[in-house]
């Protein structure tokens, strides 16, 4: 069964506090994403990972760190994590170094207050 | 940076009635996706392309293939199951990151 999972499902946080976003897929999938959507906006990229340990920048990798050390799994990090990082966020999977149809996990609510 | 531009923002249909949406992107572009996202927020795929048109029951996608700045997602029959706001994301090339849209808001009426 193809499957992209997050969790947790919805966090609240202090700001200054570390958060954790864990992203699984059982798919063998190269390639993994980070992203956020915002109120009435698409998607932004926040990182991408090739593969294991080979981890680019998106569009807005300011504030955020990633870490891939298997293939199915996919963490994103918030070191001291502020206000403006509340947002929605989306992990995504693709074979085939990307040219490939992205299958999006369910999403992560953060609220930081 | 790369600008995928989406229209209409909000639509509304009757049921049984057809319509389109577009994108257009202010580069050349090497695939496109389309995404529909329900009302639980999830995120489905509903077409990649890296050239030509596909087809998927009522819904049809086409990606100019010769400038590649535009792509177009048709409905065919409405349904109320259709209801939610589609997403188009566009690849420029070479890096496998996509930039999304901002979203058609689809209501399907009775």
């Amino acid at each position: 069964d193809m499957k992209v999972t997050q969790m947790p499902r919805y966090l609240i946080k202090r700001m200054g506090e570390n958060v954790l976003l864990e992203c699984g897929q059982d798919m063998s999938h190269e390639t993994m994403y980070w992203y956020r959507q915002d109120p009435g906006l698409g998607l932004q990229l926040i990182y991408i990972s090739y593969d294991v340990d080979s981890n680019s920048e998106g569009d807005i990798p300011k504030g955020y760190r990633v870490s891939r050390k298997k293939r199915e799994h996919f963490s994103l990090i918030l070191d001291s994590a502020k206000t403006n990082q509340t947002s929605v966020y989306f992990c995504a999977s693709s074979s085939n170094r990307g040219r490939d149809t992205q299958y999006f996990g369910p999403g992560t609510r953060l609220l930081v207050l | 940076g790369d600008q995928v531009e989406q229209s209409p923002s909000a639509l509304s249909l009757h049921e049984g009635t057809d319509s389109a949406l577009r994108c257009n992107f202010t580069t050349t572009m090497r695939s496109v996706q389309w995404f529909r996202q329900n009302s639980r927020g999830s995120l489905i795929s509903l077409f990649y392309l890296a050239s030509g048109t596909k087809e998927n029951g009522r819904l049809k996608s086409a990606f100019d293939s010769k400038e590649r700045r535009y792509s177009t997602l048709h409905i065919r029959d409405a349904q109320l199951e259709d209801s939610g706001t589609y997403f188009c994301a566009a690849e420029a090339g070479g890096n496998n990151k996509l930039t999304f849209g901002q979203g058609t808001v689809l209501s399907v009426i009775p």
